[in-house]
């Protein structure tokens, strides 16, 4: 148990459909990110946020739209993607932004399958 | 641009040891990073080593990096079955926020 919840953990959705990720931390944390590992590829940081702004949105297109109302909840909402776009989708929190000592909470990931 | 690069899969037997490698491209990148996923569980910190050291031990883990050949390795002595997971490594630079990881390398531990 690392204090990083994610739900649902396992999603179908056809590419027509809205669905959304929620992550949740209690761990009093003031970074949470979201990263996408797919299978043989880099993990793959997509959002950055800190004290509930985004820092870093890498280039991601825009059918995954985050929202982060508070500093202990991110949520990833999804709309027409792509069958590419199937994936384990990871949160993560840290105490700061850029802490050295590297560490990350992640939570269990919610693996998404894109029909 | 950043880039670590691993090898893909690793098999051992049971008491052996596993050296787990990685490659880095940044010069820059100050503090380096091994990440362990069990089967359907999300990333853990196992341990890290800044750039000046050139070795940390910690139990059965040994990390070693040569930063002229921007080099890491893991090594995980007397392996076990429940040693079976996927390693990561990250690299993070001074004054950046985030990591970067490379594709995981999967440890197999046979009986």
């Amino acid at each position: 148990e690392t204090g990083v919840t994610q739900t649902p953990r396992h999603l179908v959705m056809g590419m027509t459909n809205k669905k959304s990720l929620k992550c949740e931390q209690h761990l009093g944390h003031n970074a949470m990110y979201w990263y996408k590992q797919s299978a043989k590829k880099p993990l793959e940081l997509m959002f950055v946020y800190n004290f509930k702004e985004q820092t870093e949105n890498n280039s991601v297109p825009s059918r995954f739209s985050p929202e982060c109302p508070n500093s202990s909840h991110l949520f990833l909402h999804l709309h027409t993607l792509q069958p590419e776009d199937s994936a384990l989708y990871l949160c993560a929190s840290s105490l700061r932004l850029g802490d050295n000592t590297g560490e990350l909470f992640f939570g269990e990931g919610s693996r998404l399958t894109v029909l | 641009g950043e880039d670590v690069e691993q090898s893909l899969f690793l098999s051992v037997r049971e008491g052996d040891s596993s050296v787990i490698n990685c490659t880095y491209t940044d010069s820059s990148s100050t503090y380096l990073y091994w990440y362990k996923q069990e089967p359907g569980a999300g990333l853990q910190l196992l341990t890290y080593i800044f750039s000046n050291m050139d070795m940390k031990q910690d139990q059965r883990l040994t990390v070693l990096l040569n930063k002229k050949d921007k080099h890491l390795s893991l090594r995980i002595a007397d392996t076990q079955t429940g040693d079976s997971a996927i390693y990561f490594c990250a690299e993070k630079a001074t004054g950046f926020q985030k990591l970067v990881f490379g594709t995981g390398t999967r440890l197999l531990v046979s009986p």
